[in-house]
């Protein structure tokens, strides 16, 4: 399974923007690249996900490298409230129902009022 | 739409006990995942069934079992509890694997002493 690299922590202060990157060197070309983010005490849930274009949705925008080698999840303008840890994942849906997702540890984001 | 449920929300055992963890997911999901959470880290896939009828072991299955007994429900059983799986238990499900996101459950927070 295609891996990704993140770093462990990241700082920000309120209604500033935030870029998460994330590295996927050795990414396929079919596979997708998912964030996402998990409160504190919660499940995790999803934030957007893309495969060559950038994207952009309520939640975050995603910026995708050209060789798909790297990508970066941005919170335009952070609130206390996405204060939470943020995975990039690969997903290959060629895999059909037989995919593993890969979480590794993250990275935790804390908003700064 | 309750999405994801897991039950029980928190279960304290003892070493040696058997328990089963119930989810149960109302979205008409293909797709169904336990992983395990362990303090500070990320999510361990434990086993997965990609479709009723079909099971799945993940990264970490030694010690569970797991059923998939209908197409809404999937259940984790500990057969004998040791304090090694102390840990946030969280259920997932997905539509069809591949492109569309995964929801998660709240999470169960077992103990084992």
């Amino acid at each position: 399974d295609a891996k990704t690299t993140q770093p462990n922590s990241m700082e920000s202060n309120e209604e500033e923007p935030v870029h998460l990157p994330c590295n996927h060197s050795t990414i396929s070309g079919t596979d997708y690249i998912h964030w996402y983010r998990q409160l504190p005490s919660q499940g995790p849930e999803y934030v957007i996900h893309g495969l060559t274009s950038n994207v952009n949705n309520r939640m975050a925008s995603l910026a995708i490298a050209e060789d798909r080698k790297s990508s970066t999840l941005i919170l335009h303008r952070a609130t206390l409230r996405d204060a939470a840890v943020y995975y990039c994942i690969l997903r290959d849906p060629i895999q059909g129902g037989s995919e593993k997702l890969v979480f590794g540890k993250g990275t935790k984001l804390t908003v700064n009022p | 739409n309750a999405g994801v449920t897991q039950t029980p929300k928190f279960q304290v055992l003892k070493t040696g006990q058997s328990m089963t963890l119930q989810c149960a997911q109302d979205m008409n999901h293909n797709s169904m995942y336990w992983y395990r959470q362990d303090p500070g880290m990320g999510l361990r896939l434990i086993y997965y069934s990609a479709s009723e009828g079909t099971t799945d072991k993940g990264e970490v299955p030694n010690g569970y079992n797991v059923s998939r007994l209908n197409k809404r429900e999937f259940s984790l059983r500990l057969e004998s509890a040791a304090p090694s799986q102390t840990s946030v238990y969280f259920c997932a499900s997905i539509r069809l694997a591949g492109v569309y996101e995964q929801y998660f459950g709240p999470g169960t927070r077992l103990t084992v002493t």
